[in-house]
């Protein structure tokens, strides 16, 4: 167990709504990654936080945002889904912002389905 | 470009026996950290091992090592005496100091399939 909790595991919604993921870094950890994964496909990152601020972006569409709250946790929102979405999404947190030591820890991933 | 290079997308290795999967990376930055994780048919990313740039010695965490060659580049993960439940995907991945924060850049992962 990695400690990183995410939840729901899966999601099945339709083209057009708009879903919310939700991740809890493990205890200590400040820093939260997410990052998509399509069918077979390697990790895109998307978006890292650092401490409740937005610290780095990557592939991350126009239609879906990201925010960490207070209490560390993380919501990743995706909005206007298309079928192109359907994805296994992690989040990953780290001591600090990451460090060349500190292997990013994984939580189980939220599959989502969009049909 | 900071990019990691996995080149086998499939392997198969008989149970017992050791394995070696391949990754080379490409950064100037003389200050990095390599990972290797193991994902299962059940999704999830489990950490297995690190080393750091400036590391002397190859990493080892129980049947898992990491061949370590700085200049030629290539951080491979050795398995040995595989296990029926080695069989996942791999992914080596590369973690580097930019613009203020680590980024971590994965390659695109080995299916290995430990054939009994």
């Amino acid at each position: 167990d990695s400690g990183v909790t995410q939840t729901p595991k899966h999601l099945i919604t339709a083209t057009g709504q708009r879903v919310t993921l939700r991740c809890s870094p493990r205890s200590g950890d400040l820093s939260v990654y997410w990052y998509q994964q399509s069918l077979d496909q390697g990790l895109q990152f998307l978006i890292q936080y650092y401490n409740g601020e937005e610290r780095a972006k990557g592939n991350i569409l126009e239609r879906f945002s990201a925010q960490q709250f207070p209490d560390l946790h993380s919501e990743l929102n995706l909005s206007s889904l298309e079928l192109g979405d359907s994805a296994l999404y992690f989040c990953a947190s780290s001591v600090l912002a990451g460090g060349n030591n500190s292997p990013l820890h994984f939580g189980n991933g939220t599959r989502l389905t969009v049909t | 470009a900071q990019k990691i290079t996995q080149t086998q997308p499939g392997m198969f290795v008989q149970e017992k026996e050791a394995v070696t999967l391949d990754c080379t990376y490409d950064t100037s930055d003389p200050s990095y950290g390599l990972f290797w994780y193991k994902q299962p048919s059940s999704g999830e990313m489990i950490f297995l091992i690190y080393q750091g740039s400036y590391d002397q010695q190859n990493a080892t965490e129980g049947r898992y090592s990491l061949n370590f060659q700085k200049a030629r580049k290539s951080a491979n993960l050795v398995i040995s005496a595989s296990q029926l439940g080695d069989s996942a995907m791999y992914f080596c991945a590369m973690s580097l100091f930019t613009s203020g924060t680590y980024k971590y850049i994965f390659g695109t992962g080995t299916r290995l399939k430990v054939l009994a």
